[in-house]
């Protein structure tokens, strides 16, 4: 199994672009989590969903910040407009029902908003 | 409030000797834990888990211990090795809250040769 694909792997882009990262999840899991990494904040929970369906998005920082799933095998994580302090890794991962704790993340896309 | 902490947020150990990793969280209804390594770079990977209804549970040269009396999880390397420097994170999952777990901030493990 190839795993969670990222992409893209790096991403810097200036203040007030609009940013989409992009997430494959491992084929057969029912579940995929968004994730952002920080030095000041750990690795918080932005949203997560189930059978592409969105269930809880309460990490999900403001307006500026949207993900969809449109069928089980892609997601998206979009920031528009983007600002600095969006800059994180961020990682998606992914869990199977039948042990939807057990999440396998993928390698994150390193953000740099300038 | 739901909290998962760490005890130390460094350790530095001579390689071949055993690594013990602590984890505290204040959540009594928490009834699945987690240890995820992540190296540099790379996304966390899953180590092992434990359930509430167990105080002990072992892998290939790890063991997690879980005292639900002082709500303190331990994670015990043998042998480390150069490969096991990494972050180390503790996570916990309460069953109310579905699929979502909460992970703790982190300690560094590094590796003496």
């Amino acid at each position: 199994d190839a795993g969670v694909i990222q992409s893209p792997r790096h991403e810097v882009t200036e203040m007030g672009q609009e940013v989409t990262l992009r997430c494959k999840p491992i084929s057969g899991h029912d579940y995929l989590f968004w994730y952002r990494q920080t030095m000041m904040r750990g690795l918080e929970l932005l949203i997560y969903f189930n059978n592409n369906v969105p269930i809880d998005d309460s990490g999900m920082p403001e307006d500026r910040f949207s993900a969809k799933m449109p069928n089980a095998s892609f997601s998206t994580l979009k920031i528009q407009p983007s600002e600095p302090r969006d800059s994180a890794v961020y990682f998606c991962a992914s869990s199977e029902a039948g042990s939807k704790e057990t999440q396998y993340f993928g390698p994150g896309t390193r953000l740099l908003v300038l | 409030g739901e909290s998962v902490g760490l005890h130390l947020p460094t350790l530095s150990v001579q390689e071949g000797d055993n690594s013990i990793i602590n984890c505290a969280y204040s959540n009594s209804a928490s009834d699945y834990f987690i240890w995820y390594k992540q190296e540099s770079g790379k996304g966390p990977q899953f180590i092992i888990d434990i359930r509430s209804n167990m105080d002990k549970r072992q892998g290939q040269r790890v063991t997690v211990l879980l005292n639900k009396t002082v709500k303190h999880l331990s994670l015990q390397i043998a042998a480390t090795q150069p490969g096991d420097s990494a972050v180390y994170f503790c996570a916990e999952n309460i069953y109310s809250s579905a699929s979502k777990i909460i992970f703790g901030s982190g300690t560094r493990l590094s590796i003496r040769p």
